[in-house]
């Protein structure tokens, strides 16, 4: 069955970086498109970022645009967020999210991993 | 910006009764090439990630019960949980995915047991 494991959430200054991970197995990797999404604390869903299928595409939310990086490793199954300048506003539950249908990134998430906690702070 | 808004942002439902949550997207997200709506929705119970229930409006992700049912098209959508139980306490959520980016969610409806 699909699986998804973050990795790599931790508490980090503001203004310095992080970079998270996401193992994937039981599905073809690379035929699927990846996100992240994320979470503040009580709060509600963000989306954050997509890498298509072949890792030739990806989109950010404008919240992210310049400092976050999304990409993918189809020789390890995994998929990773870079996160630079980091703010409090970026404390959060990163969840990484396979798209549900190949190929494609306009496709709802059918798969979740449990997430991995960022928290920024001084 | 895109906007998906829900109502109401919470409810309290007696068990075995209908819950019935709103959401409403800025744009449409009806694809006219193929008619199918970029409609999800998902639950989410605390401490845990979000769960898929339907996709393209109205499909029933494999494993969920018949009593999750959703409708509508174009940018008025209907998430119906027909005979509320115990475990549908939850989070729910909307969220459009069609010419991404970006990809936007609703703000969420708390369901509670009245």
């Amino acid at each position: 069955q699909v699986q998804l494991v973050e990795s790599g959430g931790s508490v980090v200054q503001p203004g310095r970086s992080l970079r998270l991970s996401c193992a994937a197995s039981g599905f073809t990797f690379n035929n699927y498109a990846m996100h992240w999404v994320r979470q503040a604390p009580g709060k509600g869903l963000e989306w954050v970022a997509v890498v298509s299928y072949d890792g030739t595409n990806t989109y950010y939310a404008d919240s992210v645009k310049g400092r976050f990086t999304i990409s993918r490793d189809s020789s390890k199954n995994t998929l990773f967020l870079q996160m630079n300048s980091l703010r409090a506003e970026d404390t959060a539950v990163y969840y990484c999210a396979r798209a549900g249908l190949a190929q494609t990134i306009m496709a709802h998430h059918d798969s979740w991993g449990q997430g991995t906690l960022v928290t920024v702070s001084s | 910006d895109i906007v998906m808004t829900q109502s109401p942002d919470s409810l309290a439902v007696s068990l075995g009764e209908r819950a019935t949550i709103n959401c409403k997207s800025s744009q449409s997200v009806l694809y006219s090439s193929n008619n199918k709506n970029y409609l999800a929705w998902y639950q989410q119970k605390p401490g845990q990630p979000p769960k898929l229930l339907i996709y393209w409006a109205s499909t029933r992700e494999s494993g969920v019960p018949d009593r999750f049912s959703g409708s509508g098209s174009g940018t008025d959508f209907t998430l119906t949980i027909s005979s509320l139980q115990a475990e549908d306490v939850a989070v729910y959520y909307c969220q459009r995915y069609y010419n991404i980016p970006p990809l936007t969610f609703g703000q969420g409806t708390k369901v509670e047991i009245k």
